[in-house]
């Protein structure tokens, strides 16, 4: 069966950076795309990009360029988020999710979520 | 401008049906979106992909109690015999050169 497991609780300081997976299992990684979703607490789903399995190109969402960055490795059908000069309003549960086709579309899968929490 | 408006909450009771309403942007009517189910402290949940014309799939596992159907430039989820595990948030989701999500409605069972 489809899933997408991605890596643990984060506790970082402003200024660091943060590095999360998404490993995908049961279904052909590189024939869906991988979208990434952040919801602040108390907040709703706001979508971050999305990033070509095919190609591995990436497109950023607005309010989502430069310190953020996707990236794949299909050896392990794993998807990335790195964020990099951590604000505290980077606080959030950040998700992986797949789109049901290649290209951005509904989002059929979810992980479980990591949430990222910035704090001197 | 692709927007979803959804509203904020809704209410109904156990064993009853509720319908709520995600309304696309002027110019989007013919879009297609899709539900999703967020229960308290979890992550969400695909619950089917609705288009225009009201057909619609779903996803693994969702029971026959959930439904879609469109209006025009709205678009509807049906939840029927309404369930205390049914008490959760719902977002609509619609998608163009990027992605968009309803602001998501809060669904409480009485």
């Amino acid at each position: 069966q489809v899933q997408l497991v991605q890596s643990g609780s984060e506790l970082k300081k402003p200024g660091a950076s943060v590095k999360v997976s998404c490993k995908a299992s049961g279904y052909t990684f590189t024939s869906y795309a991988m979208n990434w979703v952040r919801q602040a607490p108390g907040q709703g789903l706001e979508w971050m990009g999305w990033i070509n399995t095919n190609t591995g190109n990436p497109t950023y969402a607005q309010g989502f360029t430069g310190r953020f960055v996707f990236s794949l490795d299909t050896s392990v059908s794993t998807a990335y988020l790195q964020i990099s000069s951590l604000k505290a309003e980077d606080t959030a549960v950040y998700y992986c999710a797949r789109s049901i086709v290649v290209v951005v579309a509904a989002t059929d899968y979810w992980g479980q979520g990591t949430l990222v929490t910035v704090s001197s | 401008q692709l927007v979803l408006t959804q509203s904020p909450s809704a209410s109904a009771s156990l064993g009853a049906s509720v319908k709520l309403t995600c309304t696309l942007s002027s110019g989007h009517s013919s879009y297609a979106i899709a539900w999703h189910q967020q229960q308290p402290e979890k992550g969400p949940r695909y619950l089917m992909k609705l288009n225009s014309d009201g057909s619609h799939s779903k996803g693994d596992g969702i029971p026959d109690r959930f439904s879609g159907s469109s209006s025009g430039a709205e678009r509807y989820l049906t939840i029927s015999s309404l369930q205390s595990e049914d008490e959760a948030d719902y977002y609509c989701q619609t998608w163009g050169t990027g992605m968009v999500f309803g602001g998501g409605t809060k669904l409480t069972v009485l």
